[in-house]
Order: C-alpha cells, then sequence, then structure tokens
C-alpha cells in the first residue's frame, strides 16, 4: 500500500531533551512538509523540502529542524529550544506543486 | 498575506439532510484548493482537491465549488449519515511558498442518527 507513515504514534519528551519524529512515504513524491495542529487553530506549516538535501523554513521553524538525506525520509526533531511542543504533529507530501497532497496519521507529542 | 476562514465552526444536522460547509479565502491568486476529513486524533484524508481552472469537483456524495473570484469554496454532502461525522478542512495552495497549504480552522461536523 502506498502512503505516508508516521511514528511513533504517541512521544513523550522531558524537559530539555530533543526528540525526532519519523515520517516516511512510499508514493514517489518529491515535496514534503510538517505541519503543527493546536486545538482550535488551522494547521500551520514548519518546515518543508521540495527535493532531497534541500528545505525551507516554514511560519513556525523556530525550535524545529529537519534533514532530507532520501526522497523517501523527511524526519522533524523538536528541539529543547521549542518552548511549547506539546502538539499534533502531521507529515504531508506532494509530487508536485499543484497536485494533491496526502497526511500521515499524525504524531502526539506531550511534554512531561 | 492569505487567510482561510470556515464557518461555521461546528453544525449539527439530523441524518439525511444535506451538508453545506463554507470555505472562503482572501487571495484569489490560488492554485488549488483542497478539501479535508479528519477523524479525532486522526491524520487528514484527502476528499476532493478542486484546481484553480476548475469551477466544482464532484466524488460520490461529495460535491465541491470553486469561486475564485469572490474567493469561496463550498462543500456539498448529500443524504448525510452518521459516519459523516468528522472536522472538515478546507485549505488553498498559492504561489507565495512552494506547495505550502494555508488552513482553515475547520468545521466540526455531528450527524445525529
Amino acid at each position: 500500500d502506498g502512503g505516508i507513515t508516521q511514528s511513533p504514534k504517541y512521544l513523550f519528551r522531558k524537559e530539555g531533551q530533543n526528540v525526532t519524529l519519523s515520517c516516511e512515504q512510499n508514493l514517489n513524491h518529491d515535496a514534503m512538509y510538517w505541519y503543527r495542529q493546536d486545538p482550535g487553530q488551522g494547521l500551520r506549516l514548519i518546515y518543508y523540502s521540495q527535493i532531497v538535501n534541500d528545505f525551507q523554513k516554514g511560519d513556525i521553524a523556530e525550535g524545529y529542524s529537519v534533514s532530507r538525506e532520501k526522497k523517501e525520509s523527511f524526519p522533524l526533531t523538536v528541539t529543547s529550544a521549542q518552548k511549547n511542543p506539546t502538539a499534533f504533529y502531521l507529515c504531508a507530501s506532494a509530487a508536485q506543486l499543484n497536485t494533491e497532497a496526502f497526511f500521515g496519521q499524525g504524531t502526539r507529542l506531550t511534554v512531561v | 498575506k492569505q487567510e482561510v476562514t470556515q464557518i461555521p465552526a461546528a453544525l449539527s444536522v439530523p441524518e439525511g439532510e444535506n451538508l453545506v460547509l463554507n470555505c472562503s479565502f482572501t487571495d484569489s491568486a490560488i492554485y488549488n484548493l483542497q478539501w479535508f476529513r479528519q477523524d479525532p486524533g486522526k491524520g487528514l484524508t484527502s476528499l476532493l482537491l478542486i484546481q484553480s481552472s476548475q469551477r466544482e469537483q464532484t466524488s460520490g456524495r461529495l460535491n465541491a465549488s470553486l469561486d475564485k473570484s469572490s474567493g469561496r469554496s463550498t462543500l456539498y454532502i448529500a443524504a448525510s449519515q452518521p459516519g459523516d461525522s468528522a472536522t472538515y478542512l478546507c485549505a488553498v495552495k498559492g504561489p507565495d511558498s512552494w506547495g505550502k497549504l494555508q488552513f482553515g480552522a475547520g468545521t466540526q461536523v455531528v450527524v445525529t442518527p
């Protein structure tokens, strides 16, 4: 089955700790995205990548980092600099600029 | 800056009624508009994609229209069922940032049996 796989489904982070969220797609899409969703708010873009070894900051990139070493993979690291990381994180991909976007099932991150 | 608004924020209808969900956007310079469904605690499921050159798109009981000049899209769901209960999100893709989707806050729909 083609799709986007995010792991883990739930993640708990201690204060001062970095954590990495995984996103893998087997759709052969060039573009990949990370969004953050908070209750009552629309999704906000964290980072996006058009091609391997290239990525750009979105609207709320502070406290986050990404890499794009393989076309299929776009991991997101939530660093200790992110002051309010508790949220639902969604990874997406699209073949091209004006094509349909597909989303993974999300990772819920909680600070403990 | 593009802003996307969905009104109402919540909607409750009895089973069998048609659902009408609204989405408005401030900048008509879009590539496309996409409607999604989100169940509680889950990711987004794509329902329909309308390119900027299209007026409407249909899939089964779902029909979405696009009026780019007035900055509006409407999602119609015919003969609603309890299984249609979910949050519906619209998002527009514009030329300002490569492939970025600008989302509305969503409309939470409850279909009562």
